[in-house]
């Protein structure tokens, strides 16, 4: 159980398009989703929070009109990365928790996307 | 804010040997979580290990052990009998008791080589 997907998971672009990934948990319930961004070798860093009926909260530093965040329903948190340019280029995860006070407190993560922008 | 330091960036180990990797975590909280997650080349996060703070005992599964030490806010992962499926990344995680506040904490990661 507790499995989270992506779409897609590898994407190029040109430079200057949007592209939009998807994140959705296959066999629970969200009401919390989280987008980071991995660069090679390093850690993962937080970039936004999701809140599903909210506006997604979003880490100091990440632009908040480049990358949009939608979250639906309680299984499809949406990042859509605008007019994406080459410094965009990394690998992308969700990861979504379940409700609030339902154990267990881990998040479960997607596979990542990786977008490579021309 | 809380932070979360691992501080061996590269460990190598002797395959069916045991090695340990270290976490160090500074919190001003009293209640929060604890997790070892594993990424291997694949990239797909795979937790390992969970650790409530207000748990004495020490979590295992398996291969896996930690030591939490809470008054020394250490929490190291004891991989015992390592395995070539074991050769990844490994991420220690911090998270709020606070359920309100859900954000995941990482260290910046141990790479684990296995030696056949």
């Amino acid at each position: 159980g507790a499995v989270v997907s992506q779409h897609p998971s590898w994407v190029i672009c040109k430079s200057g398009t949007s592209v939009k990934i998807e994140c959705r948990s296959l066999d629970f319930q969200a009401t919390t989703m989280f987008w980071y961004r991995q660069f090679p070798k390093q850690s993962l860093m937080l970039m936004a929070t999701s809140n599903e009926g909210s506006k997604a909260t979003y880490e100091q530093g990440v632009e908040k009109d480049k990358f949009l965040i939608n979250h639906a329903s309680l299984t499809l948190s949406t990042l859509t990365v605008t007019s994406a340019h080459p410094e965009d280029s990394s690998f992308y995860i969700c990861s979504a928790s379940l409700l609030p006070g339902q154990a267990p407190f881990e998040q479960f993560f997607g596979p990542g996307t990786r977008l490579t922008v021309l | 804010a809380q932070t979360v330091t691992q501080s061996q960036p590269e460990m190598s180990v002797q395959e069916a040997e045991t090695v340990t990797l270290s976490c160090t975590y500074d919190t001003s909280e009293s209640d929060y979580y604890l997790f070892w997650y594993k990424q291997p080349p694949s990239r797909q996060m795979i937790l390992v290990i969970r650790q409530e703070a207000y748990k004495q005992q020490n979590a295992t599964e398996n291969r896996f052990s930690v030591n939490f030490q809470k008054a020394a806010k250490s929490f190291s992962l004891k991989i015992s009998d390592s395995q070539l499926g074991d050769a990844a990344m490994y991420f220690c995680a911090y998270r709020s008791g606070d359920f309100g506040n859900e954000k995941l904490t990482f260290g910046t990661g141990t790479r684990l080589t296995i030696i056949p």
